[in-house]
């Protein structure tokens, strides 16, 4: 099956400081991946959609100068969080569309970051 | 924006129950995910509906868009069943586009042996 691999899994990064997270699809190409944020005991929501040579598109409230994101090939997206505060703690997560099955979406583990 | 309801937020059954979770959506949607995050955080992908029934395993899941409604059946519920299970919609206008998805809050349950 579809496999997407997120790196790192787990980060603790002091205030000030930015942060980036990978996230690959192993074995197919995804022309369309999407960032997720999980503050504890909440639902994911949506951060932005990341489009393969393209800008990304950020959901209302998300601040896309603090949060670059860069899909510069089909089997990569990274998500810098910069000038991290305690506040941006959270769980991302990465879905990635399969360009050949557009309406399968398939997440990494996430990755959790914390921030100190 | 699309609203999405579960319930119930928390269950707690004894092994072999069988087990249903509802999720109900306020707005037309192309596709329903049912999801399944584990204490660690990582999502497993279980069933994406646009109608009818799915059936894997010990797992059905049942859609009916008239009525915005969704369900996720377990039968004979193991303790490894224990996991957070998750609704999340895909927009009615998802054909080939681009759109993220809307998640419920999620049904927290617990199979004790």
């Amino acid at each position: 099956g579809a496999v997407v691999s997120q790196h790192p899994s787990r980060v603790i990064c002091k205030s000030g400081t930015s942060v980036k997270i990978e996230c690959r699809s192993l074995d197919f190409q995804a022309t369309t991946m999407f960032w997720y944020r999980q503050f504890p005991k909440q639902s994911l929501m949506l951060m932005a959609t990341s489009n393969e040579g393209s800008k990304a598109t950020y959901e209302q409230g998300v601040e896309k100068d603090k949060f670059l994101i860069n899909h510069a090939s089909l089997t990569l997206s990274t998500l810098t969080v910069t000038s991290a505060h305690p506040e941006d703690s959270s769980f991302y997560i990465c879905s990635a569309r399969d360009l050949q099955r557009w309406w399968e979406q398939y997440f990494g583990p996430g990755t959790r970051l914390t921030v100190t | 924006k699309n609203e999405v309801e579960q319930s119930p937020q928390n269950l707690t059954a004894q092994e072999g129950e069988f087990i249903t979770i509802n999720c109900s959506y306020s707005v037309g949607i192309s596709a329903l995910h049912w999801l399944q995050q584990h204490p660690g955080g990582g999502i497993v992908s279980l069933f994406m509906l646009s109608s009818g029934k799915k059936k894997h395993g010990r797992l059905i899941a049942t859609i009916n868009i008239q009525e915005k409604h969704s369900s996720l059946h377990i039968t004979a519920s193991h303790p490894r069943d224990s996991a957070v299970y998750i609704c999340a919609v895909s927009p009615d206008d998802s054909g080939g586009g681009a759109d993220g998805l809307t998640f419920g809050k999620g049904t927290h349950l617990i199979i004790q042996p």
